[in-house]
């Protein structure tokens, strides 16, 4: 049930491209995304509520494929405050309101 | 400024003793959760609490107890039968559950550890 992330950890040099991917085995309703800093509480992102929809957020955007139950994070032109793991959380059909989150991927910005 | 206070930042726990997490929230949201996160394991739902004197267990209700007597307010009590406590805990709330457009806001959480 818990949806797994991609990959589990990824270090970029400044102006560097990621892309984090999520992936269910259950039929999704939306896709939450967070950003967590070690010890501090995570970050809302952005919500993915419809199959194909892709949202931005300055230079993070995001993708859901509503058919696959998969959806991607990208960050583009990596600034070091980007540093930190990011979680999916999904919500299926039936328990809308109550996410599951995946395991993170840590992401590490350099200098 | 609304948000989410957890309190205390840090908890030491005894073998055999019950502890109580705080969670308070000015949001005015319905809908509270705590999650327990341990490393590498992501978020993982211990309660919720769509409405107030009403909550439901989640994926590892075993060993922790809650209430819900206020809109604001949503503790959390590990018990002595939760075996393996040591982990960060994580209070959030909603507007309401049964919403999906709705973002959780967290509080800074509260690192238990046993003694």
């Amino acid at each position: 049930q818990q949806p797994v992330q991609s990959p589990q950890a990824v270090i970029l040099r400044e102006g560097e491209d990621a892309v984090i991917n999520c992936s269910s085995s259950k039929a999704l309703y939306s896709v939450h995304w967070y950003r967590q800093k070690h010890g501090e509480a995570p970050v809302f992102l952005m919500i993915l509520l419809k199959g194909g929809e892709q949202k931005g957020h300055e230079k993070i955007s995001a993708s859901f494929n509503e058919k696959k139950q998969q959806s991607s994070l990208y960050l583009t032109a990596s600034q070091l405050s980007y540093s930190g793991t990011y979680f999916c959380g999904t919500e299926s059909r039936g328990s809308q309101g109550n996410l599951i989150f995946g395991k993170g991927t840590k992401l590490s910005v350099k200098p | 400024d609304g948000g989410i206070t957890q309190s205390p930042k840090y908890l030491f726990r005894k073998e055999g003793q019950n502890v109580t997490l705080s969670c308070e929230q000015n949001l005015n949201h319905d809908a509270m959760y705590w999650y327990r996160q341990d490393p590498g394991q992501g978020l993982r739902l211990i309660y919720y609490s769509q409405i107030v004197n009403d909550f439901q267990k989640g994926d590892i209700a075993e060993g922790y107890s809650v209430s819900r007597e206020k809109k604001e307010s949503f503790p959390l009590t590990v018990t002595s039968a939760q075996k393996n406590p040591t982990a960060f805990y994580l209070c959030a709330s909603s507007i309401s559950t049964g919403i999906s457009n709705q973002p959780q806001h967290f509080g800074d959480g509260t690192r238990l550890s046993i003694l």
